[in-house]
């Protein structure tokens, strides 16, 4: 069965990095694109971006462009989204997801969600 | 921000029917990008209830319908039940924005 396993909480002060991890399997790694969407508390979803584990080729939402990396290690299936220069007004939950027809479709597999809390 | 609106509550009596609306623009909906929908229970991940405008995974009950006109969608529930009570999501893609756009959610409380 498909699952999309996340790396756990994350406390950070204003200012560090993040680095969350999206281990899939149960498909083909290769074969489906890795979304990232976040959600601050009591707020909605937030598209982030996505990444192409075949080539690595990667597009992200324009208000996190600079700040946001996504990679991914096919040998091991796993996705990574780093964020950068943190405030705390990026404290949520951030979500990893399969996306089904390439970057304009629908996510079907969702990870559980990786919360991180940025705080002085 | 070409994002999609949502209404922030409904709610409705058990065994009723209920429609959330999805608003776009020319860049998303209007464009004839599909529009899919997601449940999000308290503390759990978002989990797809209908892609392509009106198709459902399977697993997701009949009662849970999708349709799309226009810059619009809508999401209907008929038969509610307790176990609906959840706040539901709207997307697409945004021509404009090159990704993908959510609408703001939508409280669905069962009287």
């Amino acid at each position: 069965q498909v699952q999309l396993v996340q790396s756990g909480t994350e406390v950070k002060k204003p200012g560090a990095s993040v680095k969350v991890s999206c281990k899939a399997s149960g498909y083909t790694f290769s074969d489906y694109y890795i979304h990232w969407v976040r959600q601050a508390p009591g707020q909605g979803l937030e598209w982030m971006g996505w990444i192409n584990p075949d080539g690595g080729d990667t597009k992200f939402a324009q208000i996190f462009e600079g700040r946001v990396t996504m990679t991914r290690g096919t040998s091991i299936s796993t996705a990574y989204m780093e964020l950068t220069r943190l405030r705390s007004d990026d404290t949520a939950v951030y979500f990893c997801a399969r996306g089904v027809g390439y970057s304009s479709g629908w996510f079907d597999y969702w990870g559980q969600g990786t919360l991180v809390t940025v705080s002085s | 921000q070409s994002g999609l609106t949502q209404p922030p509550s409904v709610s409705g009596a058990p065994g009723q029917r209920v429609t959330i609306s999805c608003t776009g623009s020319s860049s998303n909906i209007g464009a004839n990008y599909d529009v899919h929908w997601y449940q999000q229970l308290p503390g759990t991940a978002p989990k797809l209830l209908i892609y392509g405008n009106n198709d459902r995974p399977s697993g997701v009950p009949g009662r849970f319908s999708g349709s799309k006109s226009g810059t619009s969608a809508s999401l209907a529930i008929t038969g509610l039940q307790a176990e609906d009570e959840a706040d539901y999501y709207c997307q697409s893609y945004d021509s404009g924005l090159s990704g993908s756009v959510f609408g703001g959610g939508t409280k669905l409380s069962v009287l």
